[in-house]
């Protein structure tokens, strides 16, 4: 069965700082990977996914995150937070091996940015 | 904006009372999908549907049941709400069968006293 771990409810950091937000996945079949980000009182926006092809991949709003299959992970990072990036992100992986939207989410992590 | 209304927006209700939570859809995608948003749960599927009157369960399926009989409506119904029932709910749309991106609506903040 597949599932994800977001280690950290909260983290904080400081504007300008690095942001790592951690995901770990378990899954029986390829993963299709995602993040997802939720704004206070909205629902959730895709930041980016992995499905096949390059391990390292760029989403909106200078977003990355790296599939890393030895590891069962797949963190995302931002090499310098603005306050703007103050939000809630989810990881999820696809319940069946991408054949449908139907994605399992972990419990995500609130980022606060710090002035 | 991806064309998805959630209504209504906050509810509050007993125990006992049915509900009904709507998500229509302007942009006349296929694929319509009803989670439930809790503290320590992140998100869970209720239901989803990919097409008229085609619906199926998700893992949180149990106290809920939906109906598509236009492709724009997706209605997820309570029959009986229960305070476990209390929830933030979220409409997603996408247009194809998968991996896509899911739209979401803004959410249906639900209250059962």
């Amino acid at each position: 069965a597949q599932s994800v771990t977001q280690l950290g409810s909260h983290v904080s950091v400081s504007e300008g700082a690095l942001v790592l937000l951690r995901c770990n996945y378990s899954s029986s079949v390829p993963p299709y990977l995602f993040w997802y980000v939720q704004y206070p009182n909205q629902g959730l926006q895709l930041l980016l996914k992995y499905t096949t092809g390059a391990t390292l991949v760029k989403g909106i709003n200078g977003f990355e995150a790296e599939f890393k299959k030895s590891e069962t992970s797949f963190h995302l990072t931002k090499p310098s937070a603005h306050m703007s990036d103050a939000a809630e992100y989810f990881c999820a992986v696809s319940r069946d091996g991408g054949a449908t939207n139907k994605l399992i989410f972990g419990t995500g992590t609130l980022l606060a940015v710090q002035p | 904006d991806a064309g998805i209304t959630q209504s209504p927006r906050h509810k509050v209700t007993e125990t006992g009372t049915p509900v009904t939570l709507r998500c229509h859809q302007t942009e006349n995608h296929r694929y319509m999908y009803w989670y439930r948003q809790d503290p320590g749960h992140g998100l869970r599927l209720i239901h989803y549907s990919y097409g008229v009157k085609d619906t199926d369960k998700g893992e949180v399926s149990d106290g809920y049941s939906v109906s598509r009989s236009k492709t724009e409506d997706f209605l997820l119904t309570l029959e009986s709400a229960t305070s476990s029932q209390t929830s933030v709910y979220f409409c997603a749309i996408t247009a194809g069968p998968g991996p896509g991106e899911l739209f979401f609506g803004e959410g249906s903040r639900l209250t059962v006293l």
